[in-house]
Formats: C-alpha cells, sequence, structure tokens
C-alpha cells in the first residue's frame, strides 16, 4: 500500500520569507500524480499545487512550487514571499493513475508571524 | 458554482445515540468520497462512490457505520451507534469520474466540503 510521510508537524516562518514543507511517499508505481493540499482554520480543503509523475518539470503555481524528486519518492512544498493567509494545514496526498485513493500525510501545520 | 455542501457542521451527541451526515456534491461530479479526519491528522477514505455504487468501501466499519448515495447525487453517512471514538470530523470530497484521471477535463482535484464535526459523549 501507498504511504505518504510527512516528518515537520509544525513548521514556521516570517512574513515574506520562503518555507519548504517536506514529504515523501513510498510506492511500486512508475506513475501517479502528487498534491499539496491546504486546510485553513474553516476546514475547507483546497488543492495548491499538482505534479503529475511522468513530467519532469517541477509544478509551480505563483508563490507555490515543488522540488519533486522521482528517484528519491520526495515531494516538497516552497512556499516564497510568505503571507499571513498562507497559514494553515498543510497537507501532501497521492494519487495513483487509476485514481482510486488519494492517500494523505499527517500533515504540517504552517504559523506564518508578522 | 456552489461547492460541495454538507451538513450539519457540528453535532455533539451521547454515546450509542445514531448520528447521520449530508453531503451534496458539485454539480456534473459523478465521484463522492467521504473521508475520516482525526484531530491533527490527515484524511482517510471512509468510501468512495462511483455515481450510485459504492466502489470502494473497504475501510468503512461496516459494523456501525452506513452510507448511501440515492440517484447518484446526494450522499448520507450514518453511524449507529456512534462511540467516543467517533468524535472526528468527516468530511465530504466530489471529483470528476475516477478520481478525476481519466479524459481531458480531469485533473485529479478533489473539491471537499467544509466537513460534519461530531462529538460524542
Amino acid at each position: 500500500a501507498q504511504t505518504v510521510t510527512q516528518s515537520q508537524p509544525e513548521m514556521s516562518v516570517q512574513e515574506a520569507e520562503t518555507v519548504t514543507l517536506s514529504c515523501t511517499y513510498d510506492t511500486s508505481e512508475s506513475d501517479y500524480y502528487l498534491f499539496w493540499y491546504k486546510q485553513p482554520p474553516s476546514r475547507q480543503m483546497i488543492l495548491v499545487i499538482r505534479q503529475e509523475a511522468y513530467k519532469q518539470q517541477n509544478a509551480t503555481e505563483n508563490r507555490f512550487s515543488v522540488n519533486f524528486q522521482k528517484a528519491a519518492k520526495s515531494f516538497s512544498l516552497k512556499i516564497s514571499d510568505s503571507q499571513l493567509g498562507d497559514a494553515a494545514m498543510y497537507f501532501c496526498a497521492y494519487l495513483e493513475t487509476s485514481g482510486s485513493r488519494l492517500t494523505f500525510g499527517e500533515g504540517t501545520q504552517l504559523t506564518v508571524n508578522p | 458554482e456552489a461547492g460541495v455542501v454538507q451538513s450539519p457542521r457540528y453535532k455533539i451527541i451521547e454515546k450509542k445515540q445514531p448520528v447521520a451526515f449530508w453531503c451534496n456534491p458539485i454539480s456534473g461530479h459523478n465521484t463522492l468520497y467521504w473521508y475520516l479526519q482525526n484531530l491533527g491528522q490527515g484524511p482517510e477514505l471512509l468510501i468512495r462512490y462511483e455515481n450510485e455504487e459504492a466502489v470502494d468501501d473497504s475501510q468503512l466499519p461496516k459494523d456501525r457505520f452506513s452510507a448511501e448515495r440515492l440517484k447518484g447525487v446526494d450522499s448520507t453517512l450514518k453511524i449507529q451507534p456512534a462511540e467516543l471514538g467517533d468524535s472526528a470530523v468527516y468530511l465530504c470530497a466530489s471529483s470528476f469520474p475516477g478520481g478525476g484521471l481519466a479524459g481531458g477535463r480531469n485533473t485529479g482535484e478533489l473539491f471537499f466540503g467544509e466537513g460534519s464535526r461530531l462529538t460524542v459523549l
């Protein structure tokens, strides 16, 4: 079974600084999708960024980018120019290409200090 | 366009009582998910529907949990009887068919509701 591990339960960053959240996963599949989801205190989970495993280029979405290392099974999220609104729980997630089950990591609670 | 709607947002019950949660997915999303999220943890899948069919319910504790999705739209998740350990947030999500990976419209993205927080006393 696939597993997703986030080794940082909590992280903090100063406003306008850069922070990197770590994620590793375990799979025997060669093709899959990886995601970072954000869950603010209101609890509605929203997608931050998505990476297809067959693509070598790292995904970017404005201030959010990933460092996808397929051989190392690593998928970190970099948040640049951190804003107060970035404070939330961030979940790394894995989806096999059959689309059958989205597996989440344990989450990283990000605090942004003014 | 309305997002995934869940109700109630909060529910407090005594143990051994029944409870039900309702979910209305995004229009056009044939796939519906119920996730359980314990405090400080990532969501765990309880059940996944493709239209009316439950295609993955291997994680659903069937002795006390049940779910239905009549007419392939709204869904309800029921717990009877509730136990102290059932206190958690129950998340509903929806997506295009197959988890969103087949076909040009799909992105693999799940759209979540705000969740229903259950407290069992």
